[in-house]
């Protein structure tokens, strides 16, 4: 049973390109969660999708980002026009059920904006 | 809103010595509290979680922790350290009652030395 996949696992970019990354939950977990590790920083939370929803985007930048999690295929996460202050670790964590923190993370996208 | 603070950023320990890596969380009742692991180019990996009950959690690889709710603490300990605990540790809180959010830490880098 393999665990929450993420890819890639470093993404460079030039500023002003789009970033695209991937989640692929485990197997029964219907629900996606997107965290985002700050240089220095804790992760914080992004937002959270269940199936062709997004349940709570609280944590999202206002511009430039947007999720997905499509009946069919991996949850993406897409940065619109990166800028340097978006060089982070983005993770993936996904659970069966939505309540008491059932997280399994990923390994992360190491993303670099150059 | 919930915090949560880890005063060391940076930890150096001895093989076979004990390890403590402090957490302290702010919140205004008892929160869910989580300690996570994460290895170099791995996923977060949890290591334990208080929810209510005995406020000394025994978790995997050896770890323990305790909730001392007076000092809004939830330190982490390990009696005799190992090469591999060679890591990053962090905190997270999370509000009771079918929340799905957490609030990390920066973590606490731990380095073993022989």
């Amino acid at each position: 049973n393999a665990g929450v996949m993420q890819n890639p696992r470093h993404l460079v970019r030039r500023r002003g390109q789009e970033a695209r990354l991937r989640c692929s939950p485990m197997k029964g977990h219907s629900h996606v969660y997107w965290y985002r590790q700050l240089p220095e920083e804790g992760l914080k939370f992004m937002v959270y999708l269940q199936k062709e929803n997004i349940i709570d985007e609280s944590g999202m930048p206002k511009e430039r980002f947007s999720a997905e999690f499509p009946k069919e295929g991996p949850s993406i996460l897409r940065i619109q026009q990166v800028v340097r202050g978006d060089s982070a670790a983005y993770f993936c964590a996904s659970s069966p059920e939505p309540d008491n923190y059932g997280y399994t993370f990923g390994s992360g996208t190491r993303l670099t904006v150059v | 809103a919930q915090s949560v603070t880890q005063p060391d950023i940076h930890i150096t320990v001895s093989e076979g010595a004990s390890l403590e890596l402090r957490c302290n969380y702010s919140y205004g009742a008892t929160p869910y509290l989580f300690w996570y692991v994460q290895s170099p180019g791995q996923g977060l990996q949890l290591l334990l979680k208080y929810f209510s009950g005995d406020t000394l959690v025994q978790g995997i690889k050896g770890f323990e922790a305790e909730f001392k709710r007076s000092q809004s603490s939830f330190n982490l300990r390990k009696p005799s350290v190992h090469w591999s605990d060679a890591a990053e540790y962090f905190c997270a809180v999370g509000a009771p009652g079918g929340d799905y959010k957490l609030s990390f830490g920066a973590g606490t880098t731990v380095t073993v030395r022989a």
